[in-house]
Formats: structure tokens, sequence, C-alpha cells
């Protein structure tokens, strides 16, 4: 299984600046120039919402202050305008091979 | 609009049998392939096992194999997870989860809690 480690576990960040969440694979997820790759957020009590998909398509109406960046192995998402509805769980997936495999998950809070 | 629901989900006792259901809506059901994914209470996600469109594949994560049995009946737009010999362990959320592409999830249902204890 493709093991996906995430960091930080947490973070804090003030209002207006910039959160960096990033994500190791065990393997590539790199092929046919495509990376297998989704990002998704998790807001307390709810289920989880897809953000980005292929590590960089933003999904529709996903605001534009969420990038996904990295290929290979390295990936990064990049929130650059830390706003007050951010705060949640945010979560790298790879459906390269199966079983898709998550990430254990980075917290986002305000400082 | 395109949605998920889950049911079925309780309290059950270790070894005990529960079956969930996912009512979905609003798209082609039979066209895409379905996920279950569950979530330990303050834990991470983990995918459980899936099911192609048209019922034809299907896998399990190794630690659910030989005791959970994932089924679809299109003609209803409904997906099935049997669950048997449960145990603590099993304790978590379920969602079921709509298969995009090659393999992301979108959307989610909103889950249902499966708790095994005595």
């Amino acid at each position: 299984d493709i093991v996906m480690t995430q960091s930080p576990d947490s973070l804090a960040v003030s209002l207006g600046e910039r959160a960096t969440i990033n994500c190791k694979s065990s393997q590539s997820l790199l092929y046919n120039n495509k990376n297998f790759l989704a990002w998704y957020q998790q807001k307390p009590g709810q289920p989880p919402k897809l953000l980005i998909s292929w590590a960089s398509t933003r999904e529709s109406g996903v605001p534009d202050r969420f990038t996904g960046s990295g290929s290979g192995t390295d990936f990064t998402l990049t929130i650059s305008s830390l706003q007050a509805e951010d705060v949640a769980v945010y979560y790298c997936q790879q459906y390269y091979s199966t079983p898709q495999t998550f990430g254990q998950g980075t917290k986002v809070e305000i400082k | 609009e395109v949605q998920l629901v889950e049911s079925g989900g309780g309290l059950v006792q270790p070894g005990g049998s529960l079956r969930l259901s996912c009512a979905a809506s609003g798209f082609t059901f039979s066209s895409h392939w379905m996920h279950w994914v569950r979530q330990a209470p303050g834990k991470g996600l983990v995918w459980v096992s899936h099911i192609s469109g048209d019922g034809g594949t299907i896998t399990y994560a190794d630690f659910v194999k030989g005791r959970f049995t994932i089924s679809r009946d299109n003609a209803k737009n409904t997906l099935y997870l049997q669950m048997s010999s449960l145990r603590a362990e099993d304790t978590a959320v379920y969602f079921c989860a709509r298969g995009i592409g090659s393999g992301w999830f979108d959307p989610w249902g909103q889950g249902t809690l499966v708790t095994v204890s005595s």
C-alpha cells in the first residue's frame, strides 16, 4: 500500500496569512504526466469536501486562495490568505493504486 | 443536486452484524464506482471497499476481507455494506462516496455511525 504522510499535524495561522500543508507519498504518483492526488477539506461534524484533483486542478466553486502543487512524491496545499471559514482538517489522498490511501490529516486553526 | 444519504448505523455487540445503506440521487448511479470510507472517532479517513458501476468489480481493504460485503442495486439507486463479525475497532462513522475519474471521491454522504460495544 502507498503510505501518505502529511506535515505538520496541525498549524495555527493568523487571518489573512498563508497556510502551507505538505503531503509525501511512499512512491511516485506520477503517470502519463498526471499526478494521482486529491485534497479534501473536512469541517467539524461534516463529511469531507473535495477541493483539488490531479494534484492541482481546483474543483468548481473552490475559492482560488486554495492552490495545489507538486509532483511525483511531494505535494503541497497552500491557502494563500486564511479566512475564518477555512478552519478545518485537510487530507491528501492518492488514487494511483488500490487501496486508495489518505494522509493522517492536518488541522488548520486561527492563531 | 447530487446527494448521498446513508442509513443503518447503530449500536451492535461484538460479533454482531449490521447492514448500511446509501441512497443516491441526482446522477446516473449505475455509471459510477461507489465507495465506503470510514472514520473512527477523532481519527482520519480510511478506505473500506469499492464496487464498479455494474457491480462486476469489487475490492476490500484487508482489514474487512471476509467480514464485510459491498453490493449495489442500480434499480433502486442504492449502495449497501453488509458488516458481520464486527469488532470494537470497526467503530466509526461510515461514509459512502461517489467515485470520480480515476479514483477520487465526490461527493460524500453525511455518514452513519456504527458503534461496536457490549
